[in-house]
């Protein structure tokens, strides 16, 4: 079975600052990798995914996330934080060839941002 | 081109009652899946249909069932609601066959149990 962990309940950053948001993951198979973004009374938004292709992956809003298998990590990063960044954040993994249980998603982490 | 609709937005209902939500996929897509989302116990997986056939189950009791008709609209259903189904029931479609997860969700279905 797959897991995911998601170090931080909490981040706050200031406005430009370095956004770094933590996720670890556990799987006996190479996995599909994804984070996803959500807004206050909204649903989820795809970030972006690692789907074994690079592993650096490039995403929409100026965010980055880099596939490290040895460290079982896909931290996600962005360079200079807007105000509009101020969200939930989810990593969530899938098996290869999918798996019964659907996309498993870590606890979130919620992102804020400081004027 | 629409996205997924989800229909109602909010609801309230009282213990014991019975649920049904809806979900619309975006046009094409014949993949849909159902979470619950809660502070306590955050995403969870309910189920997947393609194609009408239900092709995973996550770990909910039977009260949580759902189906899926010949134009991938999808419903949930939750029978003898407790208080603890209080949660936000999001939907998404999918397009590939494959499915490698690339899931396009809805803005939800908040449900309160009084």
């Amino acid at each position: 079975a797959q897991s995911v962990t998601q170090l931080g309940s909490h981040v706050s950053v200031s406005e430009g600052a370095l956004v770094l948001l933590r996720c670890n993951y556990s799987s006996s198979v190479p996995p599909y990798l994804f984070w996803y973004v959500q807004y206050p009374n909204q649903g989820l938004q795809l970030l972006l995914k690692y789907t074994s292709a690079a592993t650096l992956v490039k995403g929409i809003n100026g965010f980055e996330a880099e596939f490290k298998k040895s460290e079982t990590s896909f931290h996600l990063t962005k360079p200079s934080a807007h105000m509009s960044d101020a969200a939930e954040y989810f990593c969530a993994v899938r098996l290869l060839g999918g798996g019964a249980d659907g996309l498993t998603f870590g606890k979130g982490t919620h992102l804020i941002i400081q004027p | 081109k629409a996205g997924v609709t989800q229909t109602p937005r909010y609801l309230i209902k009282t213990r014991g009652q019975q649920v049904t939500l809806s979900c619309s996929p975006i046009s094409g897509h014949r993949s849909v899946s159902w979470y619950q989302q809660t502070p306590g116990q955050g995403l969870q997986f309910l189920f997947e249909y393609f194609s009408e056939t239900q092709r995973n189950k996550g770990n909910f009791p039977g009260r949580f069932s759902g189906r899926q008709f010949s134009n991938s609209r999808s419903e949930m259903n939750v029978s003898t609601l407790e208080l603890g189904d209080s949660a936000l029931y999001l939907c998404a479609s999918s397009g590939t066959v494959a499915n490698t997860g690339e899931l396009f969700f809805g803005e939800g279905s908040r449900l309160t149990v009084l």
